[in-house]
């Protein structure tokens, strides 16, 4: 069974700072998502990520893949306000199946 | 871009009495379509993997007479959630897969159902 760990679960930080979330899988996957929610919305796809290696940029958010760590992280540069939301990583079954999320990093930016 | 819609966006209903909730993929087709239960400060939950024409795929412990599915046409899935009690009340997610292909799923806006 895949399991899709994130941490931290909770991140407080202050406007200006940068972090990393990071997002651990335990079996083979060949796409890694991420997602941002707003609280009472639902999620707005931010990145997806499908080789060993690949990075991506949006604006002050970068997330990268290591396939063979099994592992996928979401740089936060110069954290503003707006970014304060909650982030899950999602790992996709292979053939376009299912995917499974973590269970997301609620992330609050403070002035 | 590709744009999926749910209806309605927030219920309340009496316990006892079913809901339907829309899923509508509006500018591409859908073989697959997703459906998700959050709970609030939980992570998504897959309930159930709609296939058109087909029956849905249930997860473990989802009870399919409870939560039924229909998957209709390509741009329709329907979640009825039928005899509705307070802990059914929950924001409910849907997401489709463009049947071109593509690694994406497109979520819709979500459903907020509240059972008093």
């Amino acid at each position: 069974e895949l399991k899709v760990e994130q941490n931290p679960l909770f991140l407080s930080m202050q406007e200006g700072k940068n972090y990393t979330i990071y997002c651990n899988y335990s079996t083979t996957s060949d796409r890694l998502y991420w997602y941002r929610q707003d609280p009472g919305k639902s999620l707005e796809s931010l990145f997806v990520l499908l080789s060993n290696g690949a990075v991506k940029q949006e604006g002050r958010l970068m997330a990268s893949l290591d396939t063979k760590a099994r592992l996928s992280t979401l740089h936060i540069t110069a954290a503003v306000h707006d970014l304060s939301a909650t982030y899950f990583c999602a790992v996709g079954g292979t053939n376009a199946g299912k995917s499974t999320f973590g269970d997301g990093t609620t992330l609050t930016v403070k002035p | 871009g590709a744009v999926v819609s749910q209806h309605p966006s927030w219920v309340i209903c009496k316990s006892g009495t079913s809901v339907k909730i829309e899923c509508r993929s509006l500018d591409f087709q859908a073989t697959t379509m997703f459906w998700y239960r959050q709970f609030p400060k939980q992570s998504l939950m897959l309930m159930a993997t709609s296939n058109e024409g087909s029956k849905a795929t249930y997860e473990q412990g989802v009870e399919k007479d409870k939560f039924l599915i229909n998957h209709a046409s390509l741009t329709l899935s329907t979640l009825t959630v039928t005899s509705a009690h307070p802990e059914d009340s929950s924001f409910y997610i849907c997401s489709a897969r463009d049947m071109k292909g593509g690694s994406e799923q497109y979520f819709g806006p979500g459903t907020r159902l509240t059972v008093t």
